[in-house]
């Protein structure tokens, strides 16, 4: 089945802790991103990646790192969990990096943060 | 910095009635837009693109570059069009989507 995949779907857990959402991609892509959704369902890009390299970094907080170990993964680590990450957060990928090229997203990851 | 806004968080409709769901950008260069959309209990996934100039699920929408629209419209709405809508913005040779705030469209009986 090919698609964008990520694991887990849910995380529920303790403020202070650090967790990791992994994501998978078989449909062959070479950029994948990382989007999230907070609780008014507004959808914002947090990092993109193309084969492995880091290409869009927004204004997040360097307590989330992205590690990407091959072009087919794209994994988000969380440090410090704070009662404000809270939120869905979606991988997704592209063929290339270009323009309009269809994103194609996992079924989201909804952490909740106690 | 590009910005898109859909000013209608909801949106309920008659099934067969038209529906219309706005969506204006701002950006000054030249944008690739798009709609994507979420059903309940299912990923977001391309709904289509202004690119295409296509009509999906009896779904349209025109790019109007003077007034920077990219409205969303159906002449008879489905229930199964019931879903969360977002409009999004890429810039041309950029690969960042800028998505709008996202519209739900309520169908009813």
């Amino acid at each position: 089945d090919t698609a964008v995949s990520q694991t887990p779907k849910y995380l529920v857990t303790q403020m202070g802790n650090d967790k990791s959402i992994k994501c998978e991609q078989n449909l062959g892509h070479d950029t994948m991103y990382w989007y999230k959704q907070d609780s008014k369902k507004f959808l914002k890009i947090m990092f993109s990646y193309n084969n492995k390299e880091l290409i869009i970094n927004e204004t997040v907080p360097n307590r989330f790192s992205p590690k990407s170990p091959d072009k087919a993964h794209l994994n988000l680590h969380i440090n410090s969990l704070e009662l404000g990450d809270s939120a869905v957060y979606f991988c997704a990928s592209s063929q290339g990096g270009q323009g309009a090229e269809t994103q194609y997203f996992g079924p989201g990851t909804r952490l909740l943060v106690l | 910095a590009q910005r898109v806004t859909q000013p209608e968080k909801l949106l309920s409709v008659f099934k067969g009635a038209p529906v219309e769901l706005k969506c204006n950008y701002s950006y000054s260069g030249s944008p690739e837009l798009f709609w994507y959309v979420q059903y309940s209990r299912q990923r977001l996934q391309l709904l289509l693109r202004h690119i295409s100039r296509e009509s999906i699920k009896g779904f349209t929408a025109d790019l109007n570059k003077g007034e920077t629209s990219f409205h969303l419209k159906k002449p008879f709405a489905q229930e199964e069009d019931s879903a969360m809508y977002y409009c999004a913005l890429v810039k041309a040779a950029g690969n960042k989507l800028t998505f709008g705030g996202g519209t739900r469209v309520l169908v009813k009986p």
